[in-house]
Order: structure tokens, then sequence, then C-alpha cells
């Protein structure tokens, strides 16, 4: 199986910054990789496809971007709705495989 | 609009089976592979099965394969899980997707 490991597992941070949150896969995925955004009892929102596609909807202060096998996350201007769980997400191959999570608060 | 609806859960003995059901609309749903993905309490995402969109494909992850089936109406526009041998471990909230769309999700809770 594709393992997903996700760093950080929680961060806090200041309205205004800049966060980065990373997922490594165990193999190559390719671009076969997503990021999701997860409030507390609600399901996920699909925020990246594609490792770096934008999904209709969502603010360009998300960005992901892709290094050989580490995929990153980044929300710029942070604002209090962006807090929540973060998941990646492999869809390379099956089993598909999360991240463990990422979960950001705001100071 | 793309809409995802789950029903079905509720509480289970272990050992019991239980059927999930997604009811689709907004969309052609003949034309999509559908998932299920779960997630237990305070827990991550764990992807369960695939179908593909005429049902001739299913993927399982090796936890449940020979205990669940994922299998679809499309005439009906709904998806289902079948859930045999129910554990503990299976005990998650389980949620219907579709590139990216997911349902509300419904609660499967086993317990004696």
């Amino acid at each position: 199986d594709i393992q997903m490991t996700q760093s950080p597992s929680s961060m806090s941070a200041s309205l205004g910054d800049t966060v980065t949150i990373n997922c490594l896969a165990s193999q190559d995925i390719g671009n076969y990789l997503s990021w999701y955004q997860q409030k507390p009892g609600k399901s996920p929102k699909l925020m990246i496809y594609g490792a770096t596609n934008l999904e209709d909807g969502v603010p360009s202060r998300f960005s992901g971007s892709r290094s050989g096998s580490d995929y990153s996350l980044t929300i710029n201007s942070l604002g209090y709705d962006d807090e929540g769980i973060y998941h990646c997400h492999q869809y390379y191959e099956y089993p598909w495989t999360f991240g463990g999570g990422t979960k950001l608060e705001l100071k | 609009e793309v809409q995802l609806v789950e029903s079905g859960g509720g509480l289970v003995q272990p050992g019991r089976s239980m059927k999930l059901s997604c009811a689709a609309s907004g969309f052609t749903f003949s034309n999509y592979g559908m998932a299920w993905v779960r997630q237990a309490p305070t827990k991550g995402l764990e992807w369960v099965a695939t179908i593909s969109y005429d049902g001739s494909s299913t993927y399982y992850r090796d936890s449940v394969k020979g205990r669940f089936t994922i299998s679809r109406d499309n005439a009906k526009s709904t998806l289902y899980l079948q859930m045999n041998s129910l554990r503990s471990e299976d005990m998650a909230t389980y949620y219907c997707t579709r590139d990216g769309f997911w349902g509300p999700g419904t609660m499967v809770t086993v317990s004696s």
C-alpha cells in the first residue's frame, strides 16, 4: 500500500500568516493527489486535485505544489474560515490512501 | 448541483449485517465511478470500496474483502454498501463520494 506521511499533525498560526502542509508519498503517485478541508461534524471538502489544480469556488489563497514525491498545500493570508483538518489523498492506485491529517488552528 | 445523501446507518450488533444506501442527484449517475470512504470517531479517512460506472469492476480494502459488497442501481441513481459480519473496527461515519463530491455521511455504530 502507498503510505502518505502528512506533516505537521497540528499547527497554530495567526491571521494573515502563510502556512504549508506537506505529504510525502512512499512511492510514485504522479499528480494523483488531492487535498481536502474538513470542518468539525462535516464531510471533507475538495480544495486541490491533480496535485496543483484549484477546485472551483476555492479561494486562490490556496495552492498545491509537488516536488518529486513531496506534495504541499499552501494557504496564504490565513483567515478564521481556514481552520479545520486538512487531508491529503492519493488516488493513483488501490487501495486509495489518505494522510493522517493536519489540524490547523488560528491563534 | 451534485447531491449525495447516505442512509441506512445506525446501531448494529457485532457479527450482524447492515446495508447503506446513497441517493445521487444532480448528475448522470451512470457515467461515474463511485466510492465509499469511512472515518472512525476522531480518526482519519479510510477508503473502503469503489465501483466502476457500470458496476463491472469493484475494488475493496483488504480488511473488508469478503464481508462488504459495493453495488449500484443506475436506474435508481443509488449506490449501496452491504456490510456483513460487522466488527467493532467497522464503526465509523460512512461517506459516499464521487470525484471529490461527498455526502454528509451516515454513522454506523457496532456494539452489543
